[in-house]
């Protein structure tokens, strides 16, 4: 049985760098595609990026110039920074596996974890 | 990139009725990459549909996707207590992917 667990901080200072990361179990980090995508309270789905064990990535280009992503695949895991954060990266924020490609449905969900900027 | 407008905002129905959904693309949707989501209070989307009428592994077949190009369907013919949630659509087919706003389906 696949799962996905999110980890990271639940308060970000604004101007800082937002750091999560995203561990899977129950199937081998290298054969997917894996992304981020997140849920301001109340609104809507935003897809952030994802990444492959082959160190390619993809960003959403309303984020693009303050996202990272990165894996560790010894680890079974994927990270997610986004830099200078203010109170509008307020989210909970999904990882999730595409199902084959690059671009795909999302088949596989974590539980999700809660983002709060606020000093 | 594309822009996904669903509506109604909220349906309200009872158990047993039938419920249509729409999902509208600002422009083609390549190859049929469309999915649809169902949302619960706390929870993570669980994908029902993909390549606009392929049901996911465990969905019942009174859910059913349909539509091509710009206009896609989500339909489900006899609601159950369970149904009640929040659906999202999904587009795949470009970059960036994005998602529907999403329509609310309550309990009349």
């Amino acid at each position: 049985q696949v799962q996905l667990q999110e980890s990271g901080p639940g308060l970000v200072q604004p101007s800082e760098t937002l750091s999560l990361t995203c561990t899977v179990s129950g199937v081998s980090i290298t054969n997917y595609y894996w992304s981020w995508i997140r849920q301001p309270p109340g609104k809507d789905l935003e897809w952030i990026g994802c990444i492959h064990y082959s160190g390619s990535t993809d960003y959403n280009p309303s984020l693009k110039s303050r996202v990272t992503m990165s894996m560790d695949t010894s680890k079974d895991q994927f990270s997610l920074k986004l830099s200078s954060v203010t109170a509008a990266d307020t989210a909970v924020y999904y990882c999730a596996r595409n199902q084959v490609l690059r671009y795909d449905v999302f088949n596989v969900w974590g539980q999700g974890t809660m983002v709060t900027v606020s000093s | 990139e594309i822009v996904l407008t669903q509506s109604p905002g909220t349906l309200s129905l009872s158990p047993g009725e039938r419920a249509t959904l729409s999902c509208r693309a600002s422009q083609s949707v390549t190859s049929n990459h469309l999915a649809w989501y169902q949302q619960k209070p706390g929870q993570a989307p669980r994908p029902l549909i993909f390549g606009a009428s392929i049901r996911a592994i465990g969905i019942p077949d009174r859910i059913s996707g349909s539509g091509s190009g710009t206009d896609f369907t989500l339909t489900i013919s006899r609601l159950e207590p369970e149904d009640f949630a929040v659906f999202y659509c999904q587009q795949y087919g470009s970059a960036p992917i994005t998602f529907g706003q999403g329509t609310r389906l309550e309990i009349k």
